[in-house]
């Protein structure tokens, strides 16, 4: 079976300071990856998704960044924080092609820039 | 402009009673309708889903009912357990894109005992 991680669960990081959010995913080949972001209160922002290693598309611009150096491997990443950028974020993965296909999440990381 | 709208913030049942989780969409170009549960400090997980060119789709507890012609869809909980205490979210996927979901911002079910 499939299976996703994402780490760390929480971070706390002061304005300014880098980042770097890894997801994995078990179980499957040539995955689609995604990152989200949610806000208190709100739905799912979709920030990127790829469809193969080194295919990163972005949804929002802002300063985090997203790469995928293996084919289960994602990652987010940030040079400088902004206080804007606290929230959880959550990775997921699908199946490629196909409409309607389900994703499905990681347990996501709670993110506080202080 | 939100194209698929979960107006109801909060919900609470008995449980044991029927829990009925509605959702609107104004984008009639999507080709699939899913609901995810999310509890506290997780990711959403997928519950149930729905291609356009149905009507309904059951799955255990979980029945989902799509009315095209009103651009509405429910998911039906029967019974009610307090497991089911979650945020669900509706998500609806466009016909002419093979990742992309459009999400509404949750309901929160609670369960009362």
């Amino acid at each position: 079976s499939q299976t996703i991680h994402q780490w760390p669960a929480t971070l706390v990081q002061p304005v300014g300071s880098p980042l770097s959010l890894e997801c994995t995913v078990e179980g499957t080949s040539n995955p689609n990856l995604y990152w989200y972001r949610q806000a208190a209160g709100r739905g799912l922002q979709l920030l990127f998704y790829s469809v193969g290693i080194g295919q990163i598309s972005s949804e929002v611009p802002q300063n985090l960044s997203a790469s995928r150096p293996q084919d289960r491997q994602f990652i987010l990443s940030s040079k400088k924080l902004l206080l804007s950028d606290s929230g959880f974020y959550l990775c997921a993965w699908s199946h490629r092609g196909g409409a309607g296909q389900p994703q499905h999440f990681g347990d996501g990381t709670r993110l506080s820039i202080l | 402009d939100q194209q698929v709208k979960q107006n109801s913030p909060s919900l609470s049942v008995q449980e044991g009673r029927i829990s009925i989780l509605n959702c609107d969409y104004t984008n009639s170009m999507f080709d699939y309708f899913l609901w995810y549960k999310k509890y506290p400090a997780e990711g959403p997980t997928f519950l149930i889903s729905i291609s356009s060119i149905k009507d309904k789709n059951e799955d255990g507890r979980f029945t989902v009912f799509l009315n095209k012609s009103a651009k509405h869809l429910s998911l039906h909980i029967v019974p009610s357990q307090p497991g089911d205490s979650a945020v669900y979210f509706c998500a609806a996927s466009p016909m002419d894109s093979n990742y992309q979901l459009i999400w509404g911002a949750g309901t929160k079910l609670i369960i009362k005992p």
